[in-house]
């Protein structure tokens, strides 16, 4: 399968202060990525959509203005949780997909934020 | 928009014995259908998927049946090991975009 890497894999942050996630496929071109944020024993929350070059399509409920996403090239896309605060500790995933690998999801290993 | 139901939350299981997973969907427009198991702290894994045009799939001890009709997949874990406890979920697709169920913790006893 596709390789998806995300880094950093844990953080911890003071409360105000902003976190970028990034999120590379290594070896195939991502269209689209996608960010998830998932609480303990729970699922996977689809946050947004981001296609490369192109804005995000944000889910309902999901502030833009608080979680920005950059998709700047075909591996690459970032999340920045600006302003952190406590309650936007979270396990963050990202995905990628391809045209050439169809429907198919690649999950990066996620990124444990907690904000103090 | 999408909305997909997985049952049962928690599955506990003999070892040995086979365990089965269920979900169901909403849009008619969904065509793709991937399980995932995950494992605490790790990201998920693609166990197993099925495409609308097809109404089963077997992978060793793992198989998928999808009822387009009733709109419900099924995950079917046979000979069922220790190894196989973990947290999986079920998703429907549209293009690219999943939905994931709740998800189900299923817990092997040796």
């Amino acid at each position: 399968g596709a390789v998806v890497s995300q880094h950093p894999s844990w953080v911890i942050c003071k409360s105000g202060t902003s976190v970028k996630i990034e999120c590379r496929s290594l070896d195939f071109q991502a269209t689209t990525m996608f960010w998830y944020r998932q609480f303990p024993k729970q699922s996977l929350m689809l946050m947004a959509t981001s296609n490369e070059g192109s804005k995000a399509t944000y889910e309902q409920g999901v502030e833009k203005d608080k979680f920005l996403i950059n998709h700047a090239s075909l591996t690459l896309s970032t999340l920045t949780v600006t302003s952190a605060h406590p309650e936007d500790s979270s396990f963050y995933i990202c995905s990628a997909s391809g045209r050439a690998r169809g429907n198919e999801q690649f999950f990066g290993p996620g990124t444990r934020l907690t904000v103090l | 928009g999408e909305n997909v139901e997985q049952h049962p939350s928690t599955l506990s299981v003999q070892e040995g014995d086979s365990a089965v997973i269920k979900c169901t969907y909403s849009d008619s427009a969904s065509n793709y259908f991937p399980w995932y198991k995950q494992e605490l702290g790790k990201r998920p894994q693609l166990i197993i998927d099925i495409r609308s045009n097809v109404g089963e799939k077997k992978d060793q001890r793992i198989a998928v049946t999808l009822n387009k009709t009733a709109k419900h997949f099924s995950l079917h874990i046979t000979e069922t090991q220790p190894e196989d406890s973990a947290v999986y979920f079920c998703a429907a697709s549209v293009g690219d975009k999943s939905t994931f169920g709740d998800g189900t913790t299923l817990t092997v006893k040796p």
